[in-house]
């Protein structure tokens, strides 16, 4: 299995609030990826890394933003959770651009 | 928004069986097919990355093939187990959009003992 960790793995949280979601790596993969995966849709991208500090937004980006100060870690940040942003987030990984992607274990996000 | 669909939504079949189902994508602008498996509790396993019109890709008893040219893949297994019950996700690749993958809804897999 690659060597993908996301933190928190549960989290409930209020609206209005900030969170801070975290994928870490120990496959020194360039390539990394947030998804959010909500009953009725396919896994949809957030947010993309393409590098260090070199991101792009994905297919649903608002309200969302992100940052990669290092290799091994992807942050996702709400800065103002809303009920919309309940679902379950996937971080995944790619050595290449063009490559199967390696996902993490998810984590489900609550905004009450 | 790119239409990737999967067809059928859901199926059932008996251990043994073989099945196959389908993801349709537009085929202008094509780079790369991808597919997954999806169990349930645990997170998306790469099965195939497909390219080429005309491509084929076999992993044990579950296979794949590509056409981009009509917009479509088919995905086969062959003597269906019940450890094969899972969602199966494709997801299309684009050529302006390296990397960024727009993904269908699944295909459900259920294989009764």
């Amino acid at each position: 299995d690659a060597g993908i960790t996301q933190s928190p793995r549960h989290k409930v949280t209020e609206t209005g609030t900030p969170v801070t979601l975290r994928c870490h790596q120990t496959e020194n993969h360039r390539y990394m990826y947030w998804y959010r995966q909500d009953p009725g849709h396919g896994l949809r991208l957030i947010h993309y890394s393409y590098g260090v500090k070199d991101t792009d937004k994905g297919e649903v980006s608002d309200g969302y933003s992100v940052s990669r100060s290092k290799t091994e870690d992807f942050l996702l940040t709400l800065e103002s959770a809303t009920s919309s942003q309940t679902s379950v987030y996937f971080c995944a990984i790619s050595e290449y651009r063009v490559d199967e992607q390696y996902f993490g274990p998810g984590t489900r996000l609550t905004v009450t | 928004i790119l239409n990737v669909e999967q067809s059928p939504q859901s199926l059932h079949v008996q251990e043994g069986d073989s099945t196959n189902f389908t993801c349709s994508f537009p085929s202008s602008n094509f780079y790369a097919l991808h597919w997954y498996r999806w169990e349930t509790a645990k997170s998306p396993e790469a099965l195939f990355v497909m390219t080429l019109n005309g491509d084929e890709k076999k992993k044990g008893r579950i296979s794949a093939t590509l056409n981009t040219k009509e917009g479509y893949s088919y995905l086969y297994i062959k003597g269906s187990q019940p450890e094969d019950s899972a969602t199966y996700l494709c997801a299309r690749d684009r050529g302006s959009t390296l990397g960024r993958l727009y993904f269908g809804r699944g295909t459900q897999l259920t294989v009764w003992p």
